[in-house]
């Protein structure tokens, strides 16, 4: 089975600063990672994925993650956040080739002028 | 596209009455996921369908809980008998095969007093 930590569950930061959003995972088999956004009062929605090849994954809103297979990790990043960033962002786990997702606590992001 | 629809999006009702949450995802999707967001728990797959047909129910919390999908266009969740600990925010979600993006509905939040 697999199972996600997001390290931090608060990120506060102020604008235009950058930002890392850290999450590790634990699996048996090979997996696909994926990053979600949710804003307040809304459902979910996908930033960015990595099923394979290039580790480094570019998505939307200027945001980019890296695989790390010895590390286990696919950390979030963004190099200047802007007030529209401040969300609550999932990092999530599928085994390769499924379609069921296990997800992280979650980590709020608090975007400050 | 209206984006996956869910209904109602508010709910409050007494313990012990029947609660049925109503999903319609995105045409052409072939998955439905029913997911529950609770601040002690997090974000939890409580089943999903493929082509109309329960795939993994493993996460549906006890014999209280149901979900059906009559056609690819509709599904639905009820709780029956509810109870205060069903409170929660529930999200139906929707992807096609093999692209690996879920799509998320508003949610209904769900009040059992």
């Amino acid at each position: 089975a697999q199972s996600v930590t997001q390290l931090d569950s608060q990120v506060p930061v102020f604008e235009e600063a950058p930002v890392e959003l850290r999450c590790n995972y634990s699996s048996s088999v090979s997996v696909y990672l994926f990053w979600y956004v949710q804003y307040p009062n809304q459902g979910l929605q996908l930033l960015l994925k990595y099923l394979s090849g290039s580790t480094l994954v570019k998505g939307i809103n200027g945001f980019e993650a890296e695989f790390n297979k010895s590390q286990t990790s696919f950390h979030l990043r963004k190099p200047s956040v802007h007030i529209s960033d401040t969300a609550e962002y999932f990092c999530a786990v599928s085994e390769s080739g499924s379609e069921k997702l296990v997800f992280g606590k979650g980590t709020k992001l608090t975007v400050n002028p | 596209d209206a984006g996956v629809i869910q209904s109602p999006r508010h709910e409050v009702t007494e313990m012990g009455q029947e609660v049925t949450l109503r999903c319609k995802p995105i045409s052409g999707h072939d998955y439905l996921f029913w997911y529950r967001q609770t601040m002690m728990r997090g974000l939890e797959l409580l089943i999903y369908f493929n082509n109309n047909v329960p795939i993994d129910d493993s996460g549906m919390p006890e014999d209280r809980f149901s979900a059906k999908m009559p056609n690819a266009s509709f599904s639905t969740l009820k709780i029956q008998p509810s109870e205060p600990r069903d409170s929660a925010v529930y999200f139906c979600a929707s992807s096609n095969p093999e692209r690996y993006e879920q799509y998320f509905g508003p949610g209904t939040r769900l009040t059992v007093t």
